[in-house]
């Protein structure tokens, strides 16, 4: 079945950029009809979604992120990535990966990942 | 921007059903999503377009929508049912995800 799985540095300084890839596997990520997305959860916290890219390219993402946000696919390795730019203390958190399609019923997650912004 | 509210906190005795509200303002016009996440886990959809279950999901979890408001009721509720849940929906007017705050569920 279709898996996901996060990766990148668990540790960024301050007002530099934040990037995580998820890989999938178990399926094709140039699947029509699905959007691959980035949902965050800062400790003790609820759920914030970041940002989706459609498997043609087009991208959303959330308007209070959305000039931070970077969201992009790479067919080739069957990948998806975030880049957040001018990162601070806020915005650690575990950041998820997750398949949605048009009605956005995320569905499957990735593990998440831990990533904490400290000097 | 479209908001979702849940209340904090639900506490149901074991065996008896518990229902988690999400508010928002003509929510019945959209579709409703929900998730259990337990802790140190990722979310897992429990109810998808506000009353279908994905497959494996017991069919003591069910939902409704309509009005300002949908509901995950929750049947004979057990121990292990104990979780965070959120709603979730796509605003289509703006092409965002919302994610409502969340709701602790505890088992007495």
């Amino acid at each position: 079945q279709l898996q996901l799985q996060e990766s990148g540095p668990g540790l960024v300084k301050p007002s530099e950029t934040l990037s995580l890839t998820c890989t999938v596997s178990g399926g094709s990520i140039s699947s029509s009809s699905y959007y691959w997305g980035w949902i965050r959860q800062p400790p003790g916290k609820g759920l914030e979604w970041i940002g989706s890219i459609y498997s043609s390219g087009s991208t959303y993402s959330n308007p209070s992120l959305k000039s931070r946000v970077t969201v992009s696919v790479d067919t080739s390795k069957n990948q998806f990535s975030l880049k957040l730019s001018s990162v601070t203390a806020a915005d650690t958190a575990v950041y998820y990966c997750a398949r949605h399609g048009p009605g956005a019923t995320f569905d499957p997650w990735g593990q998440g990942t831990l990533v904490t912004v400290s000097s | 921007s479209y908001v979702l509210t849940q209340p904090p906190s639900v506490s149901v005795a074991p065996g008896q059903a518990a229902r988690i509200t999400c508010g928002g303002n003509n929510i019945g016009s959209k579709s409703v999503h929900w998730y259990q996440q337990k802790p140190g886990q990722a979310p897992v959809l429990v109810v998808y377009d506000d009353s279908d279950r994905p497959s494996g999901i017991p069919e003591r979890f069910s939902g409704s929508n309509s009005g300002n408001t949908a509901t995950l009721t929750i049947s004979r509720v057990e121990a292990g049912d104990e979780a965070d849940y959120y709603c979730q929906v796509w605003d289509s007017t703006s092409d965002h995800v919302v994610f409502g705050g969340g709701t602790k569920l505890t088992v007495l």
